[in-house]
């Protein structure tokens, strides 16, 4: 079966760091995605990973754990703007689709 | 280039009426996909189009009907909808698998209602 588990919810403060993290279990593994999706907007990609290890970005960093089927997306500095819902999403190694997980919406206050 | 267009951005249709959906890309993409978003949900996989050929049908009802007619547009026609089907339609687009990390773009969606 596929399962993608992220928190549903996080608050944070402005100027602050936060880690929202996503476990799976999936059948097949060939990449894991975040996204960033501000409410009635479209997703944006964020990150990806498919080899363990840190890939920062600005902002943004995403690690992954292939072995623990673990990743988390920090996000550093926070901003009013980065409030949003953050998808992890693990493409499924036999056909490329993107399996999505519940999101974590996270709320950034003054 | 680096973005999806869809049309129309709203769209309130009746149960027996007839309408389509429209998506574009310009990026040499040769994957197109359509997804439904739930409100607070994430994106469902309806359909994927690899190289102009239907490749994945996530078991959608046939009242939806996608359709490739080139490799830079994506339609998905409606027929006979439910109010239930009352969704954000999410357009995205890829490289296509074997060609490098093909993170998908999205598309704004078209916010649709059936009454």
């Amino acid at each position: 079966g596929q399962n993608i588990d992220q928190p549903t919810e996080m608050t944070a403060t402005e100027g602050a760091i936060v880690q929202i993290n996503c476990t799976y279990q999936t059948s097949g593994f060939n990449g894991l995605f975040w996204y960033q999706q501000h409410a009635g907007e479209a997703p944006t990609f964020l990150s990806y990973n498919v080899l363990d290890g840190l890939e920062e970005k600005g902002r943004f960093s995403s690690f992954l754990s292939r072995s623990k089927g673990y990743s988390y997306l920090l996000l550093k500095e926070l901003q009013m703007k980065d409030s949003a819902s953050y998808l992890c999403a693990v493409r499924d190694e036999g056909t490329d689709k993107l399996i999505f997980g519940t999101g974590t919406r996270l709320q950034v206050f003054p | 280039d680096t973005e999806v267009t869809q049309t129309p951005k709203h769209l309130v249709m009746g149960m027996t009426n007839k309408k389509s959906l429209k998506c574009e890309q310009h990026m040499g993409h040769r994957a197109m996909y359509w997804y439904k978003q739930k409100a607070k949900k994430p994106p469902e996989l309806m359909f994927v189009y690899s190289y102009e050929k239907l490749s994945i049908n996530e078991s959608v009802p046939s009242r939806f009907s996608p359709e490739c007619p080139n490799s830079s547009l994506l339609n998905l026609h409606l027929h006979a909808l439910q109010p239930e089907d009352s969704a954000l339609y999410l357009c995205a687009s890829s490289q296509a698998p074997g060609e490098g990390a093909y993170e998908q773009y999205f598309g704004p969606g078209t916010r649709l209602t059936v009454t």
